[in-house]
């Protein structure tokens, strides 16, 4: 199956500061990638998306950027506020099935 | 987006006992997935519930530990067999959107074996 690694585990940004996560997959059948946070003791919400035609999707401090090449897509969060802190979680879908990165923990620093 | 209810929310279960999850929703959909999330761990595939027949399993999970099943479009369930303490995790139950192909969550059942 789809394998994606993620990086950096954890992550502390000062507020106002730009986050980047990244993540690679090995399954070139992979098209879509979705992120999703997790706050403590919640379920993850999904944040934003990308598809394999695209190469790269802002939505409001939020961006994501593809490069199908190379497989690997990241996240930018920029302006971070202390509610962004939570677990970030990439994802690869090669069909239907979801496979979910190992995870980021994001420490915002007021 | 779809609302997906999960029971238990939470339970303590003895060693070598089963318990079984259940996952509504309140509108039929085509793809319904169970993960597990074992403490501070990503998102790990555990099966696809496939409706009117048998669930896939992903490498590692095997039908006899993890018994799934998938009556419907709204309904399904995830057993826990012969749990062992290193089962405590939050098993989660996950749909696919049908028009989008987004995935969504339900609020997880959080087991600790004992």
């Amino acid at each position: 199956g789809e394998n994606v690694e993620q990086h950096p585990s954890t992550l502390s940004v000062q507020e106002g500061d730009s986050a980047v996560i990244k993540c690679t997959y090995s399954d070139s059948a992979s098209n879509y990638f979705p992120w999703y946070k997790q706050e403590l003791g919640k379920r993850p919400q999904l944040i934003i998306d990308i598809r394999s035609n695209v190469g790269e999707k802002k939505d409001q401090r939020i961006a994501v950027t593809l490069n199908k090449t190379a497989k690997h897509f990241s996240l930018h969060i920029t302006e971070t506020q202390p509610e962004d802190s939570a677990v970030y979680f990439c994802a690869a879908a090669p069909g239907n099935q979801f496979y979910f990165g190992t995870g980021t923990s994001l420490t915002v620093i007021p | 987006s779809a609302v997906i209810s999960q029971k238990p929310s939470r339970d303590i279960c003895q060693r070598g006992t089963s318990l079984t999850i259940q996952c509504q929703v309140d509108s039929q959909v085509t793809m319904m997935f169970w993960y597990r999330q074992q403490p501070g761990q990503s998102l790990t595939l555990i099966a696809t519930a496939n409706q009117g027949s048998e669930a896939t399993y992903e490498s590692g999970f095997v039908i006899d530990k993890f018994p799934i099943s998938r009556p419907n479009l709204t309904f399904s369930t995830l057993t826990v067999s012969n749990m062992s303490p290193e089962d405590s995790s939050i098993y989660l139950c996950s749909i696919e959107r049908d028009l989008t192909g987004e995935l969504f969550f339900g609020e997880g059942s959080r087991l600790t074996v004992l």
